[in-house]
Parts: structure tokens; sequence; C-alpha cells
């Protein structure tokens, strides 16, 4: 079956640091793979798309990479700031599409000052 | 733009009750999907709803429910309530289409429902 992999444990990094968060997928081919923000008690964020023929994509301080053949997507964060400690969600779309979304587990994120 | 939004906010049920849950999708948007976020088993897609039609399912069993309204207003429904129902049900909008496709989810702030 389609699974998703994140890294489980808790990221902490320091201010002004780049934050990579790994997305790993099996049993997929993915047509496009997305990321999302949720702080506590709230919805997920949506902030950035990347489709199977992209390579890489960027949004200000924010980097998205996308390898198929690797089945893996790289989430970075340049310039790292406390504001942006979250737990960051990435999905997949599903085998019959129609908004299915396929979620990881999610990486929290703790940027310290 | 107002965005989506879901109540009640919070919820508390017991053990064999049934719950209704509802959401206002963005103003414009026809698709509107249901999650279910427990710690445990993360983010689940339940159903989702394009011009009052379910189009899709995930994995879970009949008592959970949905339907659509014609202003693309939505409610899903959890009969016989378990414990194990405990969870923050989110909502998501996006325009949506016709098409097999997968849009940009705009979520709401969910419901979180316990049961005891």
């Amino acid at each position: 079956s389609q699974k998703i992999e994140q890294n489980s444990e808790a990221l902490n990094i320091q201010e002004g640091k780049t934050a990579t968060l790994t997305c790993n997928y099996t049993n997929y081919s993915p047509a496009y793979l997305q990321w999302y923000r949720q702080d506590p008690g709230r919805g997920p964020v949506f902030l950035l798309l990347i489709r199977e023929n992209e390579k890489e994509k960027r949004k200000e301080r924010l980097k998205v990479t996308f390898d198929t053949t690797l089945k893996q997507s790289l989430f970075h964060i340049t310039a790292s700031q406390p504001a942006d400690s979250a737990t960051y969600l990435c999905a997949l779309d599903s085998v019959g599409g129609y908004n299915k979304l396929i979620f990881g587990a999610g990486t929290r994120l703790a940027v310290h000052p | 733009k107002a965005g989506v939004t879901q109540t009640p906010r919070y919820l508390i049920k017991t053990r064999g009750q049934q719950v209704t849950l509802s959401c206002s999708p963005i103003s414009g948007h026809r698709s509107v999907s249901w999650y279910q976020q427990t710690p445990g088993q993360g983010l689940q897609f339940l159903f989702e709803y394009f011009s009052e039609t379910q189009r899709n399912k995930g994995n879970f069993p009949g008592r959970f429910s949905g339907r659509q309204f014609s202003n693309s207003r939505s409610e899903m429904n959890v009969s016989t309530l378990e414990l194990g129902d405990s969870a923050l049900y989110l909502c998501a909008s996006c325009p949506g289409g016709p098409a097999t496709s997968t849009d940009t989810q705009y979520f709401g702030p969910g419901t979180r429902l316990t049961v005891l």
C-alpha cells in the first residue's frame, strides 16, 4: 500500500540556520506533492506544490525538491526564525485523485533563538 | 474572502451517540473534503464531495457519512460513536473540477470531538 515517511523525531535548529525536512514515499508514483504547515490546534496551511516533472520550486525562504527516482522530497527553510516553529506535513495525491491526499505523519520543527 | 469555517469547534459526546459536524467552504469553492486527525494515525482522508456528489471515499466504516448541499456547504455524520472516534475533524475546500485532479486544499480550523 502507499506509504509516506517523514522524520518522526522533532528537528531542533538554531535561528538563522537552514532547516531541511525529508519526505519519502513507497509503492506510489504521485503526480504531485504538497507541503503544509500546521500549528497546534489549527488546520494545515498550504505552503508549496511541486509536480512530478519539476525538480525544484521556491517561494521566498522556502524551497522544495522532488526526486521521483529516489521517491523523495526535501523541504528547506533558509534563514529560519522562531516563528517557523510548527509541524510540517507532506502530502501526495492518491490514485484516483479527486482531492484525496495521503499525508505523512509530519515533522515537528523547533527553531531556537 | 472568508476562510473555511467549521462548527462547532468543540464537542463532547458519549459512546453510542451520534454527531453531525458542519463545514462552510470558501465562497466559490465547490469541492469539500473531510479528514480525521489523531495522534496515532495522523491525517486520514474520509471523503470528498463535489456538486453534491461523493466522488471519493477513504477506508472508514459506514458509521461515517457525509453530504453536500447545493450551496456547497457540507456536513459529516458519525453514528454510534466509539472512543476511538475522538479526533480533530478537518474540512478542506478547493475550487474543484470535473476531472480527476488534486488541488491545493484550504483547511478549516477543525472540530475537536471527544467521545467519553
